[in-house]
C-alpha cells in the first residue's frame, strides 16, 4: 500500500463548477497535511495546509480533513481554466521529523 | 526576496559520467530537501538536511548518489556513473525554521542520460 494515494486522473471539470480532489494516507500518526499545485513543466507550489479535522477555507479553495478515515480532500469552487494543473497531496512522516511524503498527484483539467 | 535557485537548469550527460547538481536555498531557511520526479510521476524523496546534517538519507536510490550541504546554504547532489534510469527532474526545496513542512521549490534540474 502506498503511503499517500491519489487518483491520477485526469479529472475533467467544466468551468465554474466545483472540482473535488481526494487523497488517502496510511500513517495514522500523521498530523500535517498539504496540497501543492504543479503546472506542467513547473515546480510544485504550496496552496493549502491543514492540521485539524474539519474544513479550512482560503478563497476558492477548501481543504477537508478526516483523520479517523485517513482522508484529506481539496475542493476548488468556481473552477477556472487557470486551475488546470496537477495537484499533489502531501502528508508529514510520523517516523521521520521534517519529512513529508507526496502522493503521485491528480491531473485536473478545467474545460471552458 | 530571491527564491530557491538550482543549476544547471538542464544537463545532458553520457551514461557512466558523474554529474553534480547545485541548489541555493532561500536565505535563512534551515531545512533543505532533494526530490526526484520522473516524467508523469510524483515526487520521490531523496534526502533532507537540517542545517548541515542529513538526518534522513533513506531515499537515496543507491550508493552512486550522495549529497552535501555546507554553511547551512548551498547543497550539491552528486550522481556517479550515471545510468539512463537516472534521467529525471531533480527538485530542491527549502523550508524555514519552525515550518519544516512548508516547502518552497526551486525550478529543478532536468537531467538526461544518453
Amino acid at each position: 500500500q502506498k503511503e499517500v494515494e491519489q487518483n491520477s486522473g485526469p479529472l475533467s471539470v467544466p468551468e465554474g463548477a466545483i472540482a473535488s480532489l481526494n487523497c488517502t494516507y496510511s500513517d495514522r500518526g500523521s498530523q500535517s497535511f498539504f496540497w501543492y499545485r504543479q503546472y506542467s513543466g513547473k515546480s510544485p507550489e504550496l496552496i493549502m495546509s491543514i492540521y485539524s479535522n474539519g474544513d479550512k477555507e482560503d478563497g476558492r479553495f477548501t481543504a477537508q480533513l478526516n483523520k479517523a478515515s485517513q482522508y484529506v480532500s481539496l475542493l476548488i469552487r468556481d473552477s477556472q481554466p487557470s486551475d488546470s494543473a496537477t495537484y499533489l497531496c502531501a502528508v508529514n512522516s510520523y517516523s521521520s521529523a521534517s519529512k513529508i511524503i507526496f502522493g503521485s498527484g491528480t491531473r485536473l483539467s478545467i474545460r471552458p | 526576496g530571491a527564491g530557491v535557485s538550482q543549476s544547471p537548469s538542464n544537463k545532458v550527460t553520457e551514461k557512466g559520467k558523474d554529474v553534480e547538481l547545485r541548489c541555493d536555498p532561500i536565505s535563512g531557511h534551515t531545512a533543505l530537501y532533494w526530490y526526484r520526479q520522473r516524467l508523469g510521476q510524483g515526487l520521490e524523496f531523496l534526502i533532507y538536511f537540517q542545517g548541515n546534517s542529513a538526518p534522513d538519507k533513506s531515499g537515496l536510490p543507491s550508493d552512486r548518489f550522495s549529497a552535501e550541504r555546507t554553511g547551512e546554504s548551498v547543497s550539491t547532489l552528486t550522481i556517479q556513473r550515471t545510468q539512463q534510469e537516472d534521467s529525471a527532474v531533480y527538485l530542491c526545496a527549502s523550508s524555514p525554521s519552525g515550518s519544516p513542512y512548508e516547502q518552497y521549490f526551486g525550478p529543478g534540474t532536468r537531467l538526461t542520460v544518453t
